[in-house]
């Protein structure tokens, strides 16, 4: 599987965008990018994905660079409720281990 | 609406007393999955379920068991807990078996005596 690397940590000003950035210099042809949120005390929670293209849902936006060896994912208003741990996994839909792994994450701390 | 339930929320166990956690899903998902988080630290999976196929990761310990009875629900055993099996326990669910579309439940704190 494709390593990810992400901020340990990050900052956002409430109702400003947030932007989460992870490298994934190493993914292959077939691997998608997913993304995860954890609240504290909660299980996670599942965002968005995408292969190559940027997708969109009602939770964020994932912007995948042409070469995909890197994303952005983007709160586009970030409110407290979104302070948790975005976790970036890269991973074969067909992988028989089906394991996800979950890496360190970046724990994203949404101010007033 | 609930979709994964995790009961209780909290549990404390004497060491090497046997413990259960449940786990129960309204989605109607084929696969079920156990976690184990410690603190500051990222979910491991434990083992999953794709229907009554029981699937467990090479380096779960033997001293972790499950049982998934029907569609809806799901145990995990601790046969005999050490310390160093307090931890967060997360299930969760997905519609097929290989999806990484992953369903959470809240979570059981398990605390070691």
């Amino acid at each position: 599987d494709a390593k990810t690397t992400q901020p340990t940590s990050m900052d956002c000003a409430e109702g400003r965008a947030a932007n989460l950035p992870c490298n994934h210099s190493t993914i292959s042809g077939n691997e998608y990018v997913y993304w995860y949120r954890q609240i504290h005390s909660q299980g996670p929670q599942y965002i968005i994905h995408g292969l190559k293209n940027n997708e969109t849902n009602e939770m964020a936006s994932l912007i995948i660079t042409e070469d995909r060896k890197s994303s952005t994912l983007i709160l586009p208003h970030a409110t407290l409720r979104d302070t948790a741990v975005y976790y970036c996994i890269v991973r074969a839909p067909n992988n028989a281990g089906n394991m996800l792994t979950f890496g360190g994450g970046t724990r994203l701390m949404v101010k007033p | 609406d609930a979709m994964v339930i995790q009961n209780p929320r909290y549990q404390v166990t004497q060491f090497g007393k046997p413990v259960t956690l449940s786990c129960s899903q309204t989605l109607n998902h084929n696969v079920m999955y156990w976690y184990q988080q410690k603190s500051s630290q990222a979910p491991k999976l434990l083992f999953h379920y794709y229907d009554k196929d029981f699937n467990n990761e090479a380096d779960t310990p033997d001293n972790f068991q499950s049982r998934r009875p029907n569609t809806s629900f799901c145990f995990l055993d601790i046969r005999s807990p050490g310390l160093g099996d307090a931890a967060m326990y997360l299930c969760a669910t997905s519609r097929v078996r290989n999806s990484y579309e992953q369903y959470f439940g809240p979570g059981t704190r398990l605390t070691v005596t």
